[in-house]
């Protein structure tokens, strides 16, 4: 059955690395969110896309976030370079123009040491 | 900015009872509301939505109002079992006139369906 599916599940990195997190949407889905879950903060909204183009990522710290969709059966968020508070899950959903419902993934649990 | 407030952070009644969840918004005109469960290491799945032209919208045990003039939104379940154990996020979107706009999201209420 159709389903958001992220990659990796679980991350575990040092204060200073790389981190690339990617979601494979939902086929025929033209519009897809980032989030990011923290117990303090709740579900963040960091970046909104639409048929592959930006709409807006202002919820992204942008000195080291950035987030892609290289095409439409890819998203990317990557942290470079990746600090301790950036420890949360990062959650991608898709829908589609026109329906209401979003469709989120399983989350890509990330720990920053 | 933007403020989405959801009653408490847990909820504990008894199996059977009646649940009731309150979402408070600010600042926001949204044409329509979205409630969604979230369960342990899961990401949150889509129950109900309501527009803003309407006042009550059922599914199943699920109700949801959404009352535009007190900026507030109530979900309800009804005879309650502990299989609907989870936290509640209710959402709004922040751009009318575009379906499935941003969407943002209350922090959640945690029910505890007790036998």
């Amino acid at each position: 059955d159709a389903r958001v599916t992220q990659t990796p599940r679980h991350k575990v990195t040092e204060m200073g690395q790389e981190v690339t997190m990617r979601c494979q949407p939902i086929l025929g889905h033209n519009t897809v969110f980032w989030y990011r879950q923290t117990m303090m903060q709740g579900l963040e909204l960091l970046a909104y896309f639409r048929n592959r183009a930006p709409l807006d990522d202002s919820g992204m710290p942008k000195d080291r976030f950035s987030a892609e969709m290289p095409d439409a059966t890819l998203a990317t968020l990557k942290i470079q370079p990746s600090e301790p508070r950036d420890s949360a899950v990062y959650f991608c959903a898709s829908g589609h123009h026109g329906n209401t419902e979003a469709f989120f993934g399983q989350g890509t649990r990330l720990t920053v040491v | 900015s933007q403020k989405i407030e959801q009653n408490s952070e847990a909820l504990n009644i008894q199996e059977g009872k009646t649940a009731t969840l309150t979402c408070n918004y600010t600042n926001y005109s949204p044409a329509y509301l979205q409630w969604y469960r979230q369960d342990p290491g899961r990401g949150p799945v889509f129950l109900l939505l309501i527009r803003e032209n309407e006042k009550e919208k059922r599914k199943e045990r699920l109700k949801v109002t959404f009352d535009t003039t007190l900026k507030q939104s109530l979900f309800h379940i009804t005879a309650s079992q502990p299989a609907d154990s989870a936290t509640y996020l209710c959402a709004l979107e922040s751009d009318r006139g575009s379906t499935l706009g941003r969407l943002y999201f209350g922090r959640g209420t945690q029910l505890t369906v007790w036998p």
